[in-house]
């Protein structure tokens, strides 16, 4: 069975600072990660996804996240913090096997002080 | 607005009280999910269809869940006999499954936040 541990319930990084969420998964199969946002009050929204291929993956407003097989690990980065970067990051991972439902971690509040 | 719609966006039920939520997918999507969210928790998987079939179903989802997509199009899930613990948002999202490797980009509405009293 799938699972995601995302370390760090709330992250608060100054504008301008390096952005860096955790995220790890296990999977016994190939996975599907994905890295969505949700602002307060919307929906949740895809930021990245990793299927196959490069592990080094961008996505929308600046951010990006490594595949590592080796760590079991997807992390979140962005170089330099905005505050419109704040909200909640979820974690997610599917696989084939797993009949396509997602599996998403706890998910990480990130503040941007001024 | 052609995303995932959810109707209603909030509903406020006693206990013991069904209540029905609507979810409209992106049209042409082929699978729909729902998902439930606490608060301080990401979504919790419950259910999924393929088209008009539902192929995955959560053991988080008891008897008194239910959830429908005929015709594959709009979707419905219902809970009977509401207890305080299913206060929560409901989430639906759909994608658009094309066969390949792509993994599942899934679109989320909005949600419909039940409070049970």
């Amino acid at each position: 069975a799938q699972s995601v541990t995302q370390l760090g319930s709330h992250v608060s990084v100054s504008e301008g600072a390096l952005v860096l969420l955790r995220c790890n998964y296990s999977s016994s199969v190939p996975p599907y990660l994905f890295w969505y946002v949700q602002y307060p009050n919307q929906g949740l929204q895809l930021l990245l996804k990793y299927t196959t291929g490069a592990t080094l993956v961008k996505g929308i407003n600046g951010f990006e996240a490594e595949f590592k097989k080796s760590e079991t690990s997807f992390h979140l980065t962005k170089p330099s913090a905005h505050m419109s970067d704040a909200a909640e990051y979820f974690c997610a991972v599917m696989t084939d096997t797993g009949g396509f439902k997602t599996i998403f971690g706890a998910g990480t509040r990130l503040f941007v002080k001024a | 607005d052609t995303g995932v719609s959810q109707d209603p966006r909030h509903k406020i039920t006693k206990r013991g009280q069904n209540v029905t939520f609507r979810c409209d997918p992106i049209s042409e999507h082929n699978r729909l999910y729902w998902y439930r969210q606490t608060l301080g928790q990401g979504p919790e998987f419950l259910t999924y269809f393929q088209n008009e079939a539902q192929l995955e179903k959560s053991r988080l989802l008891s008897d008194r869940f239910s959830a429908e997509r005929p015709k594959g199009s709009f979707s419905t899930l219902e809970i009977q006999r509401t207890e305080q613990g299913d206060s929560a948002m409901y989430l639906c999202a759909s994608s658009l499954a094309d066969g390949g490797r792509t993994g599942d980009e899934q679109f989320f509405g909005p949600g419909t936040r039940l409070t049970v009293l």
